[in-house]
């Protein structure tokens, strides 16, 4: 089975404008979630999507928005960047949301810069 | 507020010196606790789910145990090509998928 991909793998923007990440997950998988992980905060929840409906939302800025497709393909979007976005943002893709914990399988990440 | 706190945070072991890494954490209601190991610039690559306290899991050189308030992982007799950051985190029943991360331990073996 193909892992989670994620599309681009680096981005280089500039403050103010705004970049769309878009991640795949492994297939069958139903909910995917995305993280910030940087140097000082370490990994950040964002938020988690399953079947198309966010069901779950880190402590980010409205800035920071995300949507599922009925593939179960998932795009996150940031509006206005700033310097301090500028992170590995990682996507995970886990099977189901029912009983024990569903191990969250993690794409190679975006490098985002922001200049 | 879920928290998970890894030590130590950084780790020089020479190559078959046996160690610990610690994971501790407090949760409303622990649904599982993850182990991943990540190399520079990949994303977090998979290595245990351990559920309830008194588990254990192996795999290899490593080996994942949990009691109500830690985790530890073990690495037994550890080659370079382990040396990557280790991540702990939780997942808690009323959270959905969400994973609440550790701040990682980095491991570096020498030959």
């Amino acid at each position: 089975k193909a892992g989670v991909t994620q599309t681009p793998r680096y981005l280089i923007k500039t403050r103010g404008q705004q970049v769309t990440l878009s991640c795949s997950p492994i297939s069958g998988h139903r909910s995917v979630s995305w993280y910030q992980q940087t140097p000082g905060q370490g990994l950040q929840f964002l938020f988690e999507y399953f079947s198309e409906t966010q069901r779950n939302k880190g402590n980010f800025p409205g800035r920071f928005s995300g949507r599922q497709f009925s593939n179960s393909r998932s795009e996150m979007n940031v509006s206005t960047l700033e310097l301090g976005d500028s992170a590995l943002y990682l996507c995970a893709s886990s099977l189901s949301d029912r009983g024990e914990a569903d191990t969250q399988y993690f794409g190679p990440g975006t490098r985002l810069t922001v200049l | 507020e879920d928290q998970v706190t890894q030590s130590p945070e950084a780790l020089r072991l020479q190559e078959g010196e046996s160690s610990s890494l610690n994971c501790s954490y407090t949760v409303s209601g622990l649904r599982g606790l993850f182990w991943y190991r990540q190399d520079p610039g990949k994303g977090p690559e998979f290595l245990f789910t351990l559920y309830s306290a008194g588990e254990e899991k192996e795999k290899e050189r490593l080996k994942a145990t949990l009691t109500k308030k830690e985790s530890f992982l073990h690495i037994t007799a550890p080659k370079p090509e382990d040396s990557a950051t280790y991540l702990c985190a939780v997942q808690a029943w009323n959270a959905g998928n969400m994973l609440t991360f550790g701040g990682g331990t980095r491991l570096m073996v020498k030959p």
